[in-house]
């Protein structure tokens, strides 16, 4: 089955500096990884997404990289703003026409201070 | 407004009650989804259903039930076989392999 971890649980930064949120995966078959961002009491936002046969994808703000051969994938947030505080979690599953089962790590709090 | 709509909020069990989670959602998603999150740990999946009249069991399902009635709906019981109930439950939903949207969550909590 798929194994999905965050290598740090929580991550501070200062306002203004980028954030990079790490996270591996054991399962060489998937092909498919979300990032979500979960403020305290509400449900997971979908942040950006990235397929295996790509390296990176930017977004606004944030940036994903994927890196197959040792199973780790990154978030960058370029610019952390106060509003960028939240819980970060990345996902992935196996590409198919049905429903996905994704499988999540256990997240890493984002705190930006002033 | 497109969405997925949790109800209640907030909910209450008493020991060897059951209670049912609502999810509904507008956006014409075949494929629903509910997962259990405890605290400071990472989404488990409970059931999903990819077609009206059809849902599959997920990682958690011991002591949960849903039902698949209407492409829009998939409400879930919590049973009193559910022993640990104590929780944050998210509804999702997506196009069958696309991205999954999430509700906004339900606390539910034993009294």
């Amino acid at each position: 089955g798929e194994s999905v971890g965050l290598h740090l649980p929580t991550l501070s930064v200062q306002e203004g500096d980028n954030s990079i949120i790490n996270c591996a995966y054991s399962n060489s078959a998937s092909d498919y990884f979300i990032w979500y961002k979960q403020e305290s009491g509400k449900g997971p936002q979908f942040i950006i997404d990235i397929r295996s046969n790509m390296d990176k994808r930017q977004g606004q703000r944030v940036t994903v990289l994927l890196n197959k051969t040792v199973k780790h994938l990154s978030l960058q947030i370029a610019a952390t703003q106060p509003g960028d505080s939240a819980v970060y979690f990345c996902a992935g599953s196996i590409s198919s026409g049905s429903a996905r089962q994704l499988t999540f790590g256990s997240g890493t709090q984002l705190t930006v201070l002033p | 407004d497109g969405g997925i709509t949790q109800s209640p909020k907030y909910l209450f069990r008493k020991e060897g009650q059951n209670v049912t989670l609502s999810c509904e959602q507008n956006l014409n998603h075949d494929a629903m989804y509910w997962y259990r999150q405890d605290p400071g740990q990472g989404l488990r999946l409970i059931y999903y259903s990819q077609i009206v009249n059809d849902f599959q069991k997920g990682d958690i399902a011991e002591g949960y039930s849903v039902s698949r009635e209407k492409k829009e709906s998939f409400p879930l019981t919590v049973t009193s076989a559910q022993k640990n109930p104590t929780a944050f439950y998210l509804c999702a939903s997506s196009i069958l392999g696309n991205t999954i949207y999430f509700g906004e969550g339900s606390w539910l909590t034993v009294v």
